[in-house]
């Protein structure tokens, strides 16, 4: 099994750019997640994927963010533009039964971006 | 208030003793709980889950569940310089899969 895959691994930009991070979760998970990762707030869940389709965004800072998840190998985290204070290492992790008795999450190993 | 709580730390504890890492929640329908082990510049990875009130051991490891409370716990024996990490609690809300972390416990293990 080969984990949760993310690409890139780190990711620098400059203010205004348009910055997309990929994500391919562990074959037959059901469920998809995005975490956003800093010093100051630590980690906070941007969205979350059941087969597919988003169930909470609630997370998502404002309308420079979106994403999405076109089949079940893989997903999108896009930032337009973005910001300095988007810096940050975005976690993708997935999955496999929801509620009531989550499974664990399985991490990726991160993508760390930096906007200047 | 925080939804899931932790002691930033750092804790200090010597090789080979227990090290306790607390964590209070304020959901009171939390079903599923879950602590994770991050070194630095890594992805967080899991150490146990605990779903029912009490203990649950695994190896060198403690997970310790009181839903009454709002708390759980993880003890840690014969602790190893390798231990040294950041601990992250993570709980999910009541009637869906939102994992929320707490900010963690930056452990440290003096040989």
């Amino acid at each position: 099994d080969a984990g949760v895959i993310q690409s890139p691994r780190h990711e620098v930009t400059e203010m205004g750019q348009e910055v997309t991070l990929r994500c391919k979760p562990i074959s037959g998970h059901d469920y998809l997640f995005w975490y956003r990762q800093t010093m100051m707030r630590g980690l906070e869940l941007l969205i979350y994927f059941n087969n597919n389709v988003p169930i909470d965004d609630s997370g998502m800072p404002e309308d420079r963010f979106s994403a999405k998840m076109p089949n079940a190998s893989f997903s999108t985290l896009k930032i337009q533009p973005s910001e300095p204070r988007d810096s940050a290492v975005y976690f993708c992790a997935s999955s496999l039964q929801g509620f009531p008795y989550n499974s664990p999450l399985h991490f990726g190993n991160g993508t760390r971006l930096t906007v200047t | 208030q925080k939804e899931v709580e932790q002691n930033s730390g750092p804790l200090s504890v010597p090789e080979g003793a227990i090290a306790s890492l607390n964590c209070t929640y304020s959901d009171r329908g939390s079903q599923s709980f879950f602590w994770y082990r991050q070194y630095s510049g890594k992805s967080p990875e899991l150490i146990m889950f605990i779903y029912s009130n009490g203990d649950k051991e695994d190896g060198r490891f403690t997970a310790q569940l009181n839903k009454a409370s709002q708390y759980v716990s993880l003890l840690i024996r014969d602790s190893q310089p390798s231990d040294s990490a950041t601990y992250l609690c993570a709980v999910t809300n009541f009637g869906n899969e939102k994992l929320t972390f707490g900010t963690g416990t930056r452990l440290t293990i003096i040989p």
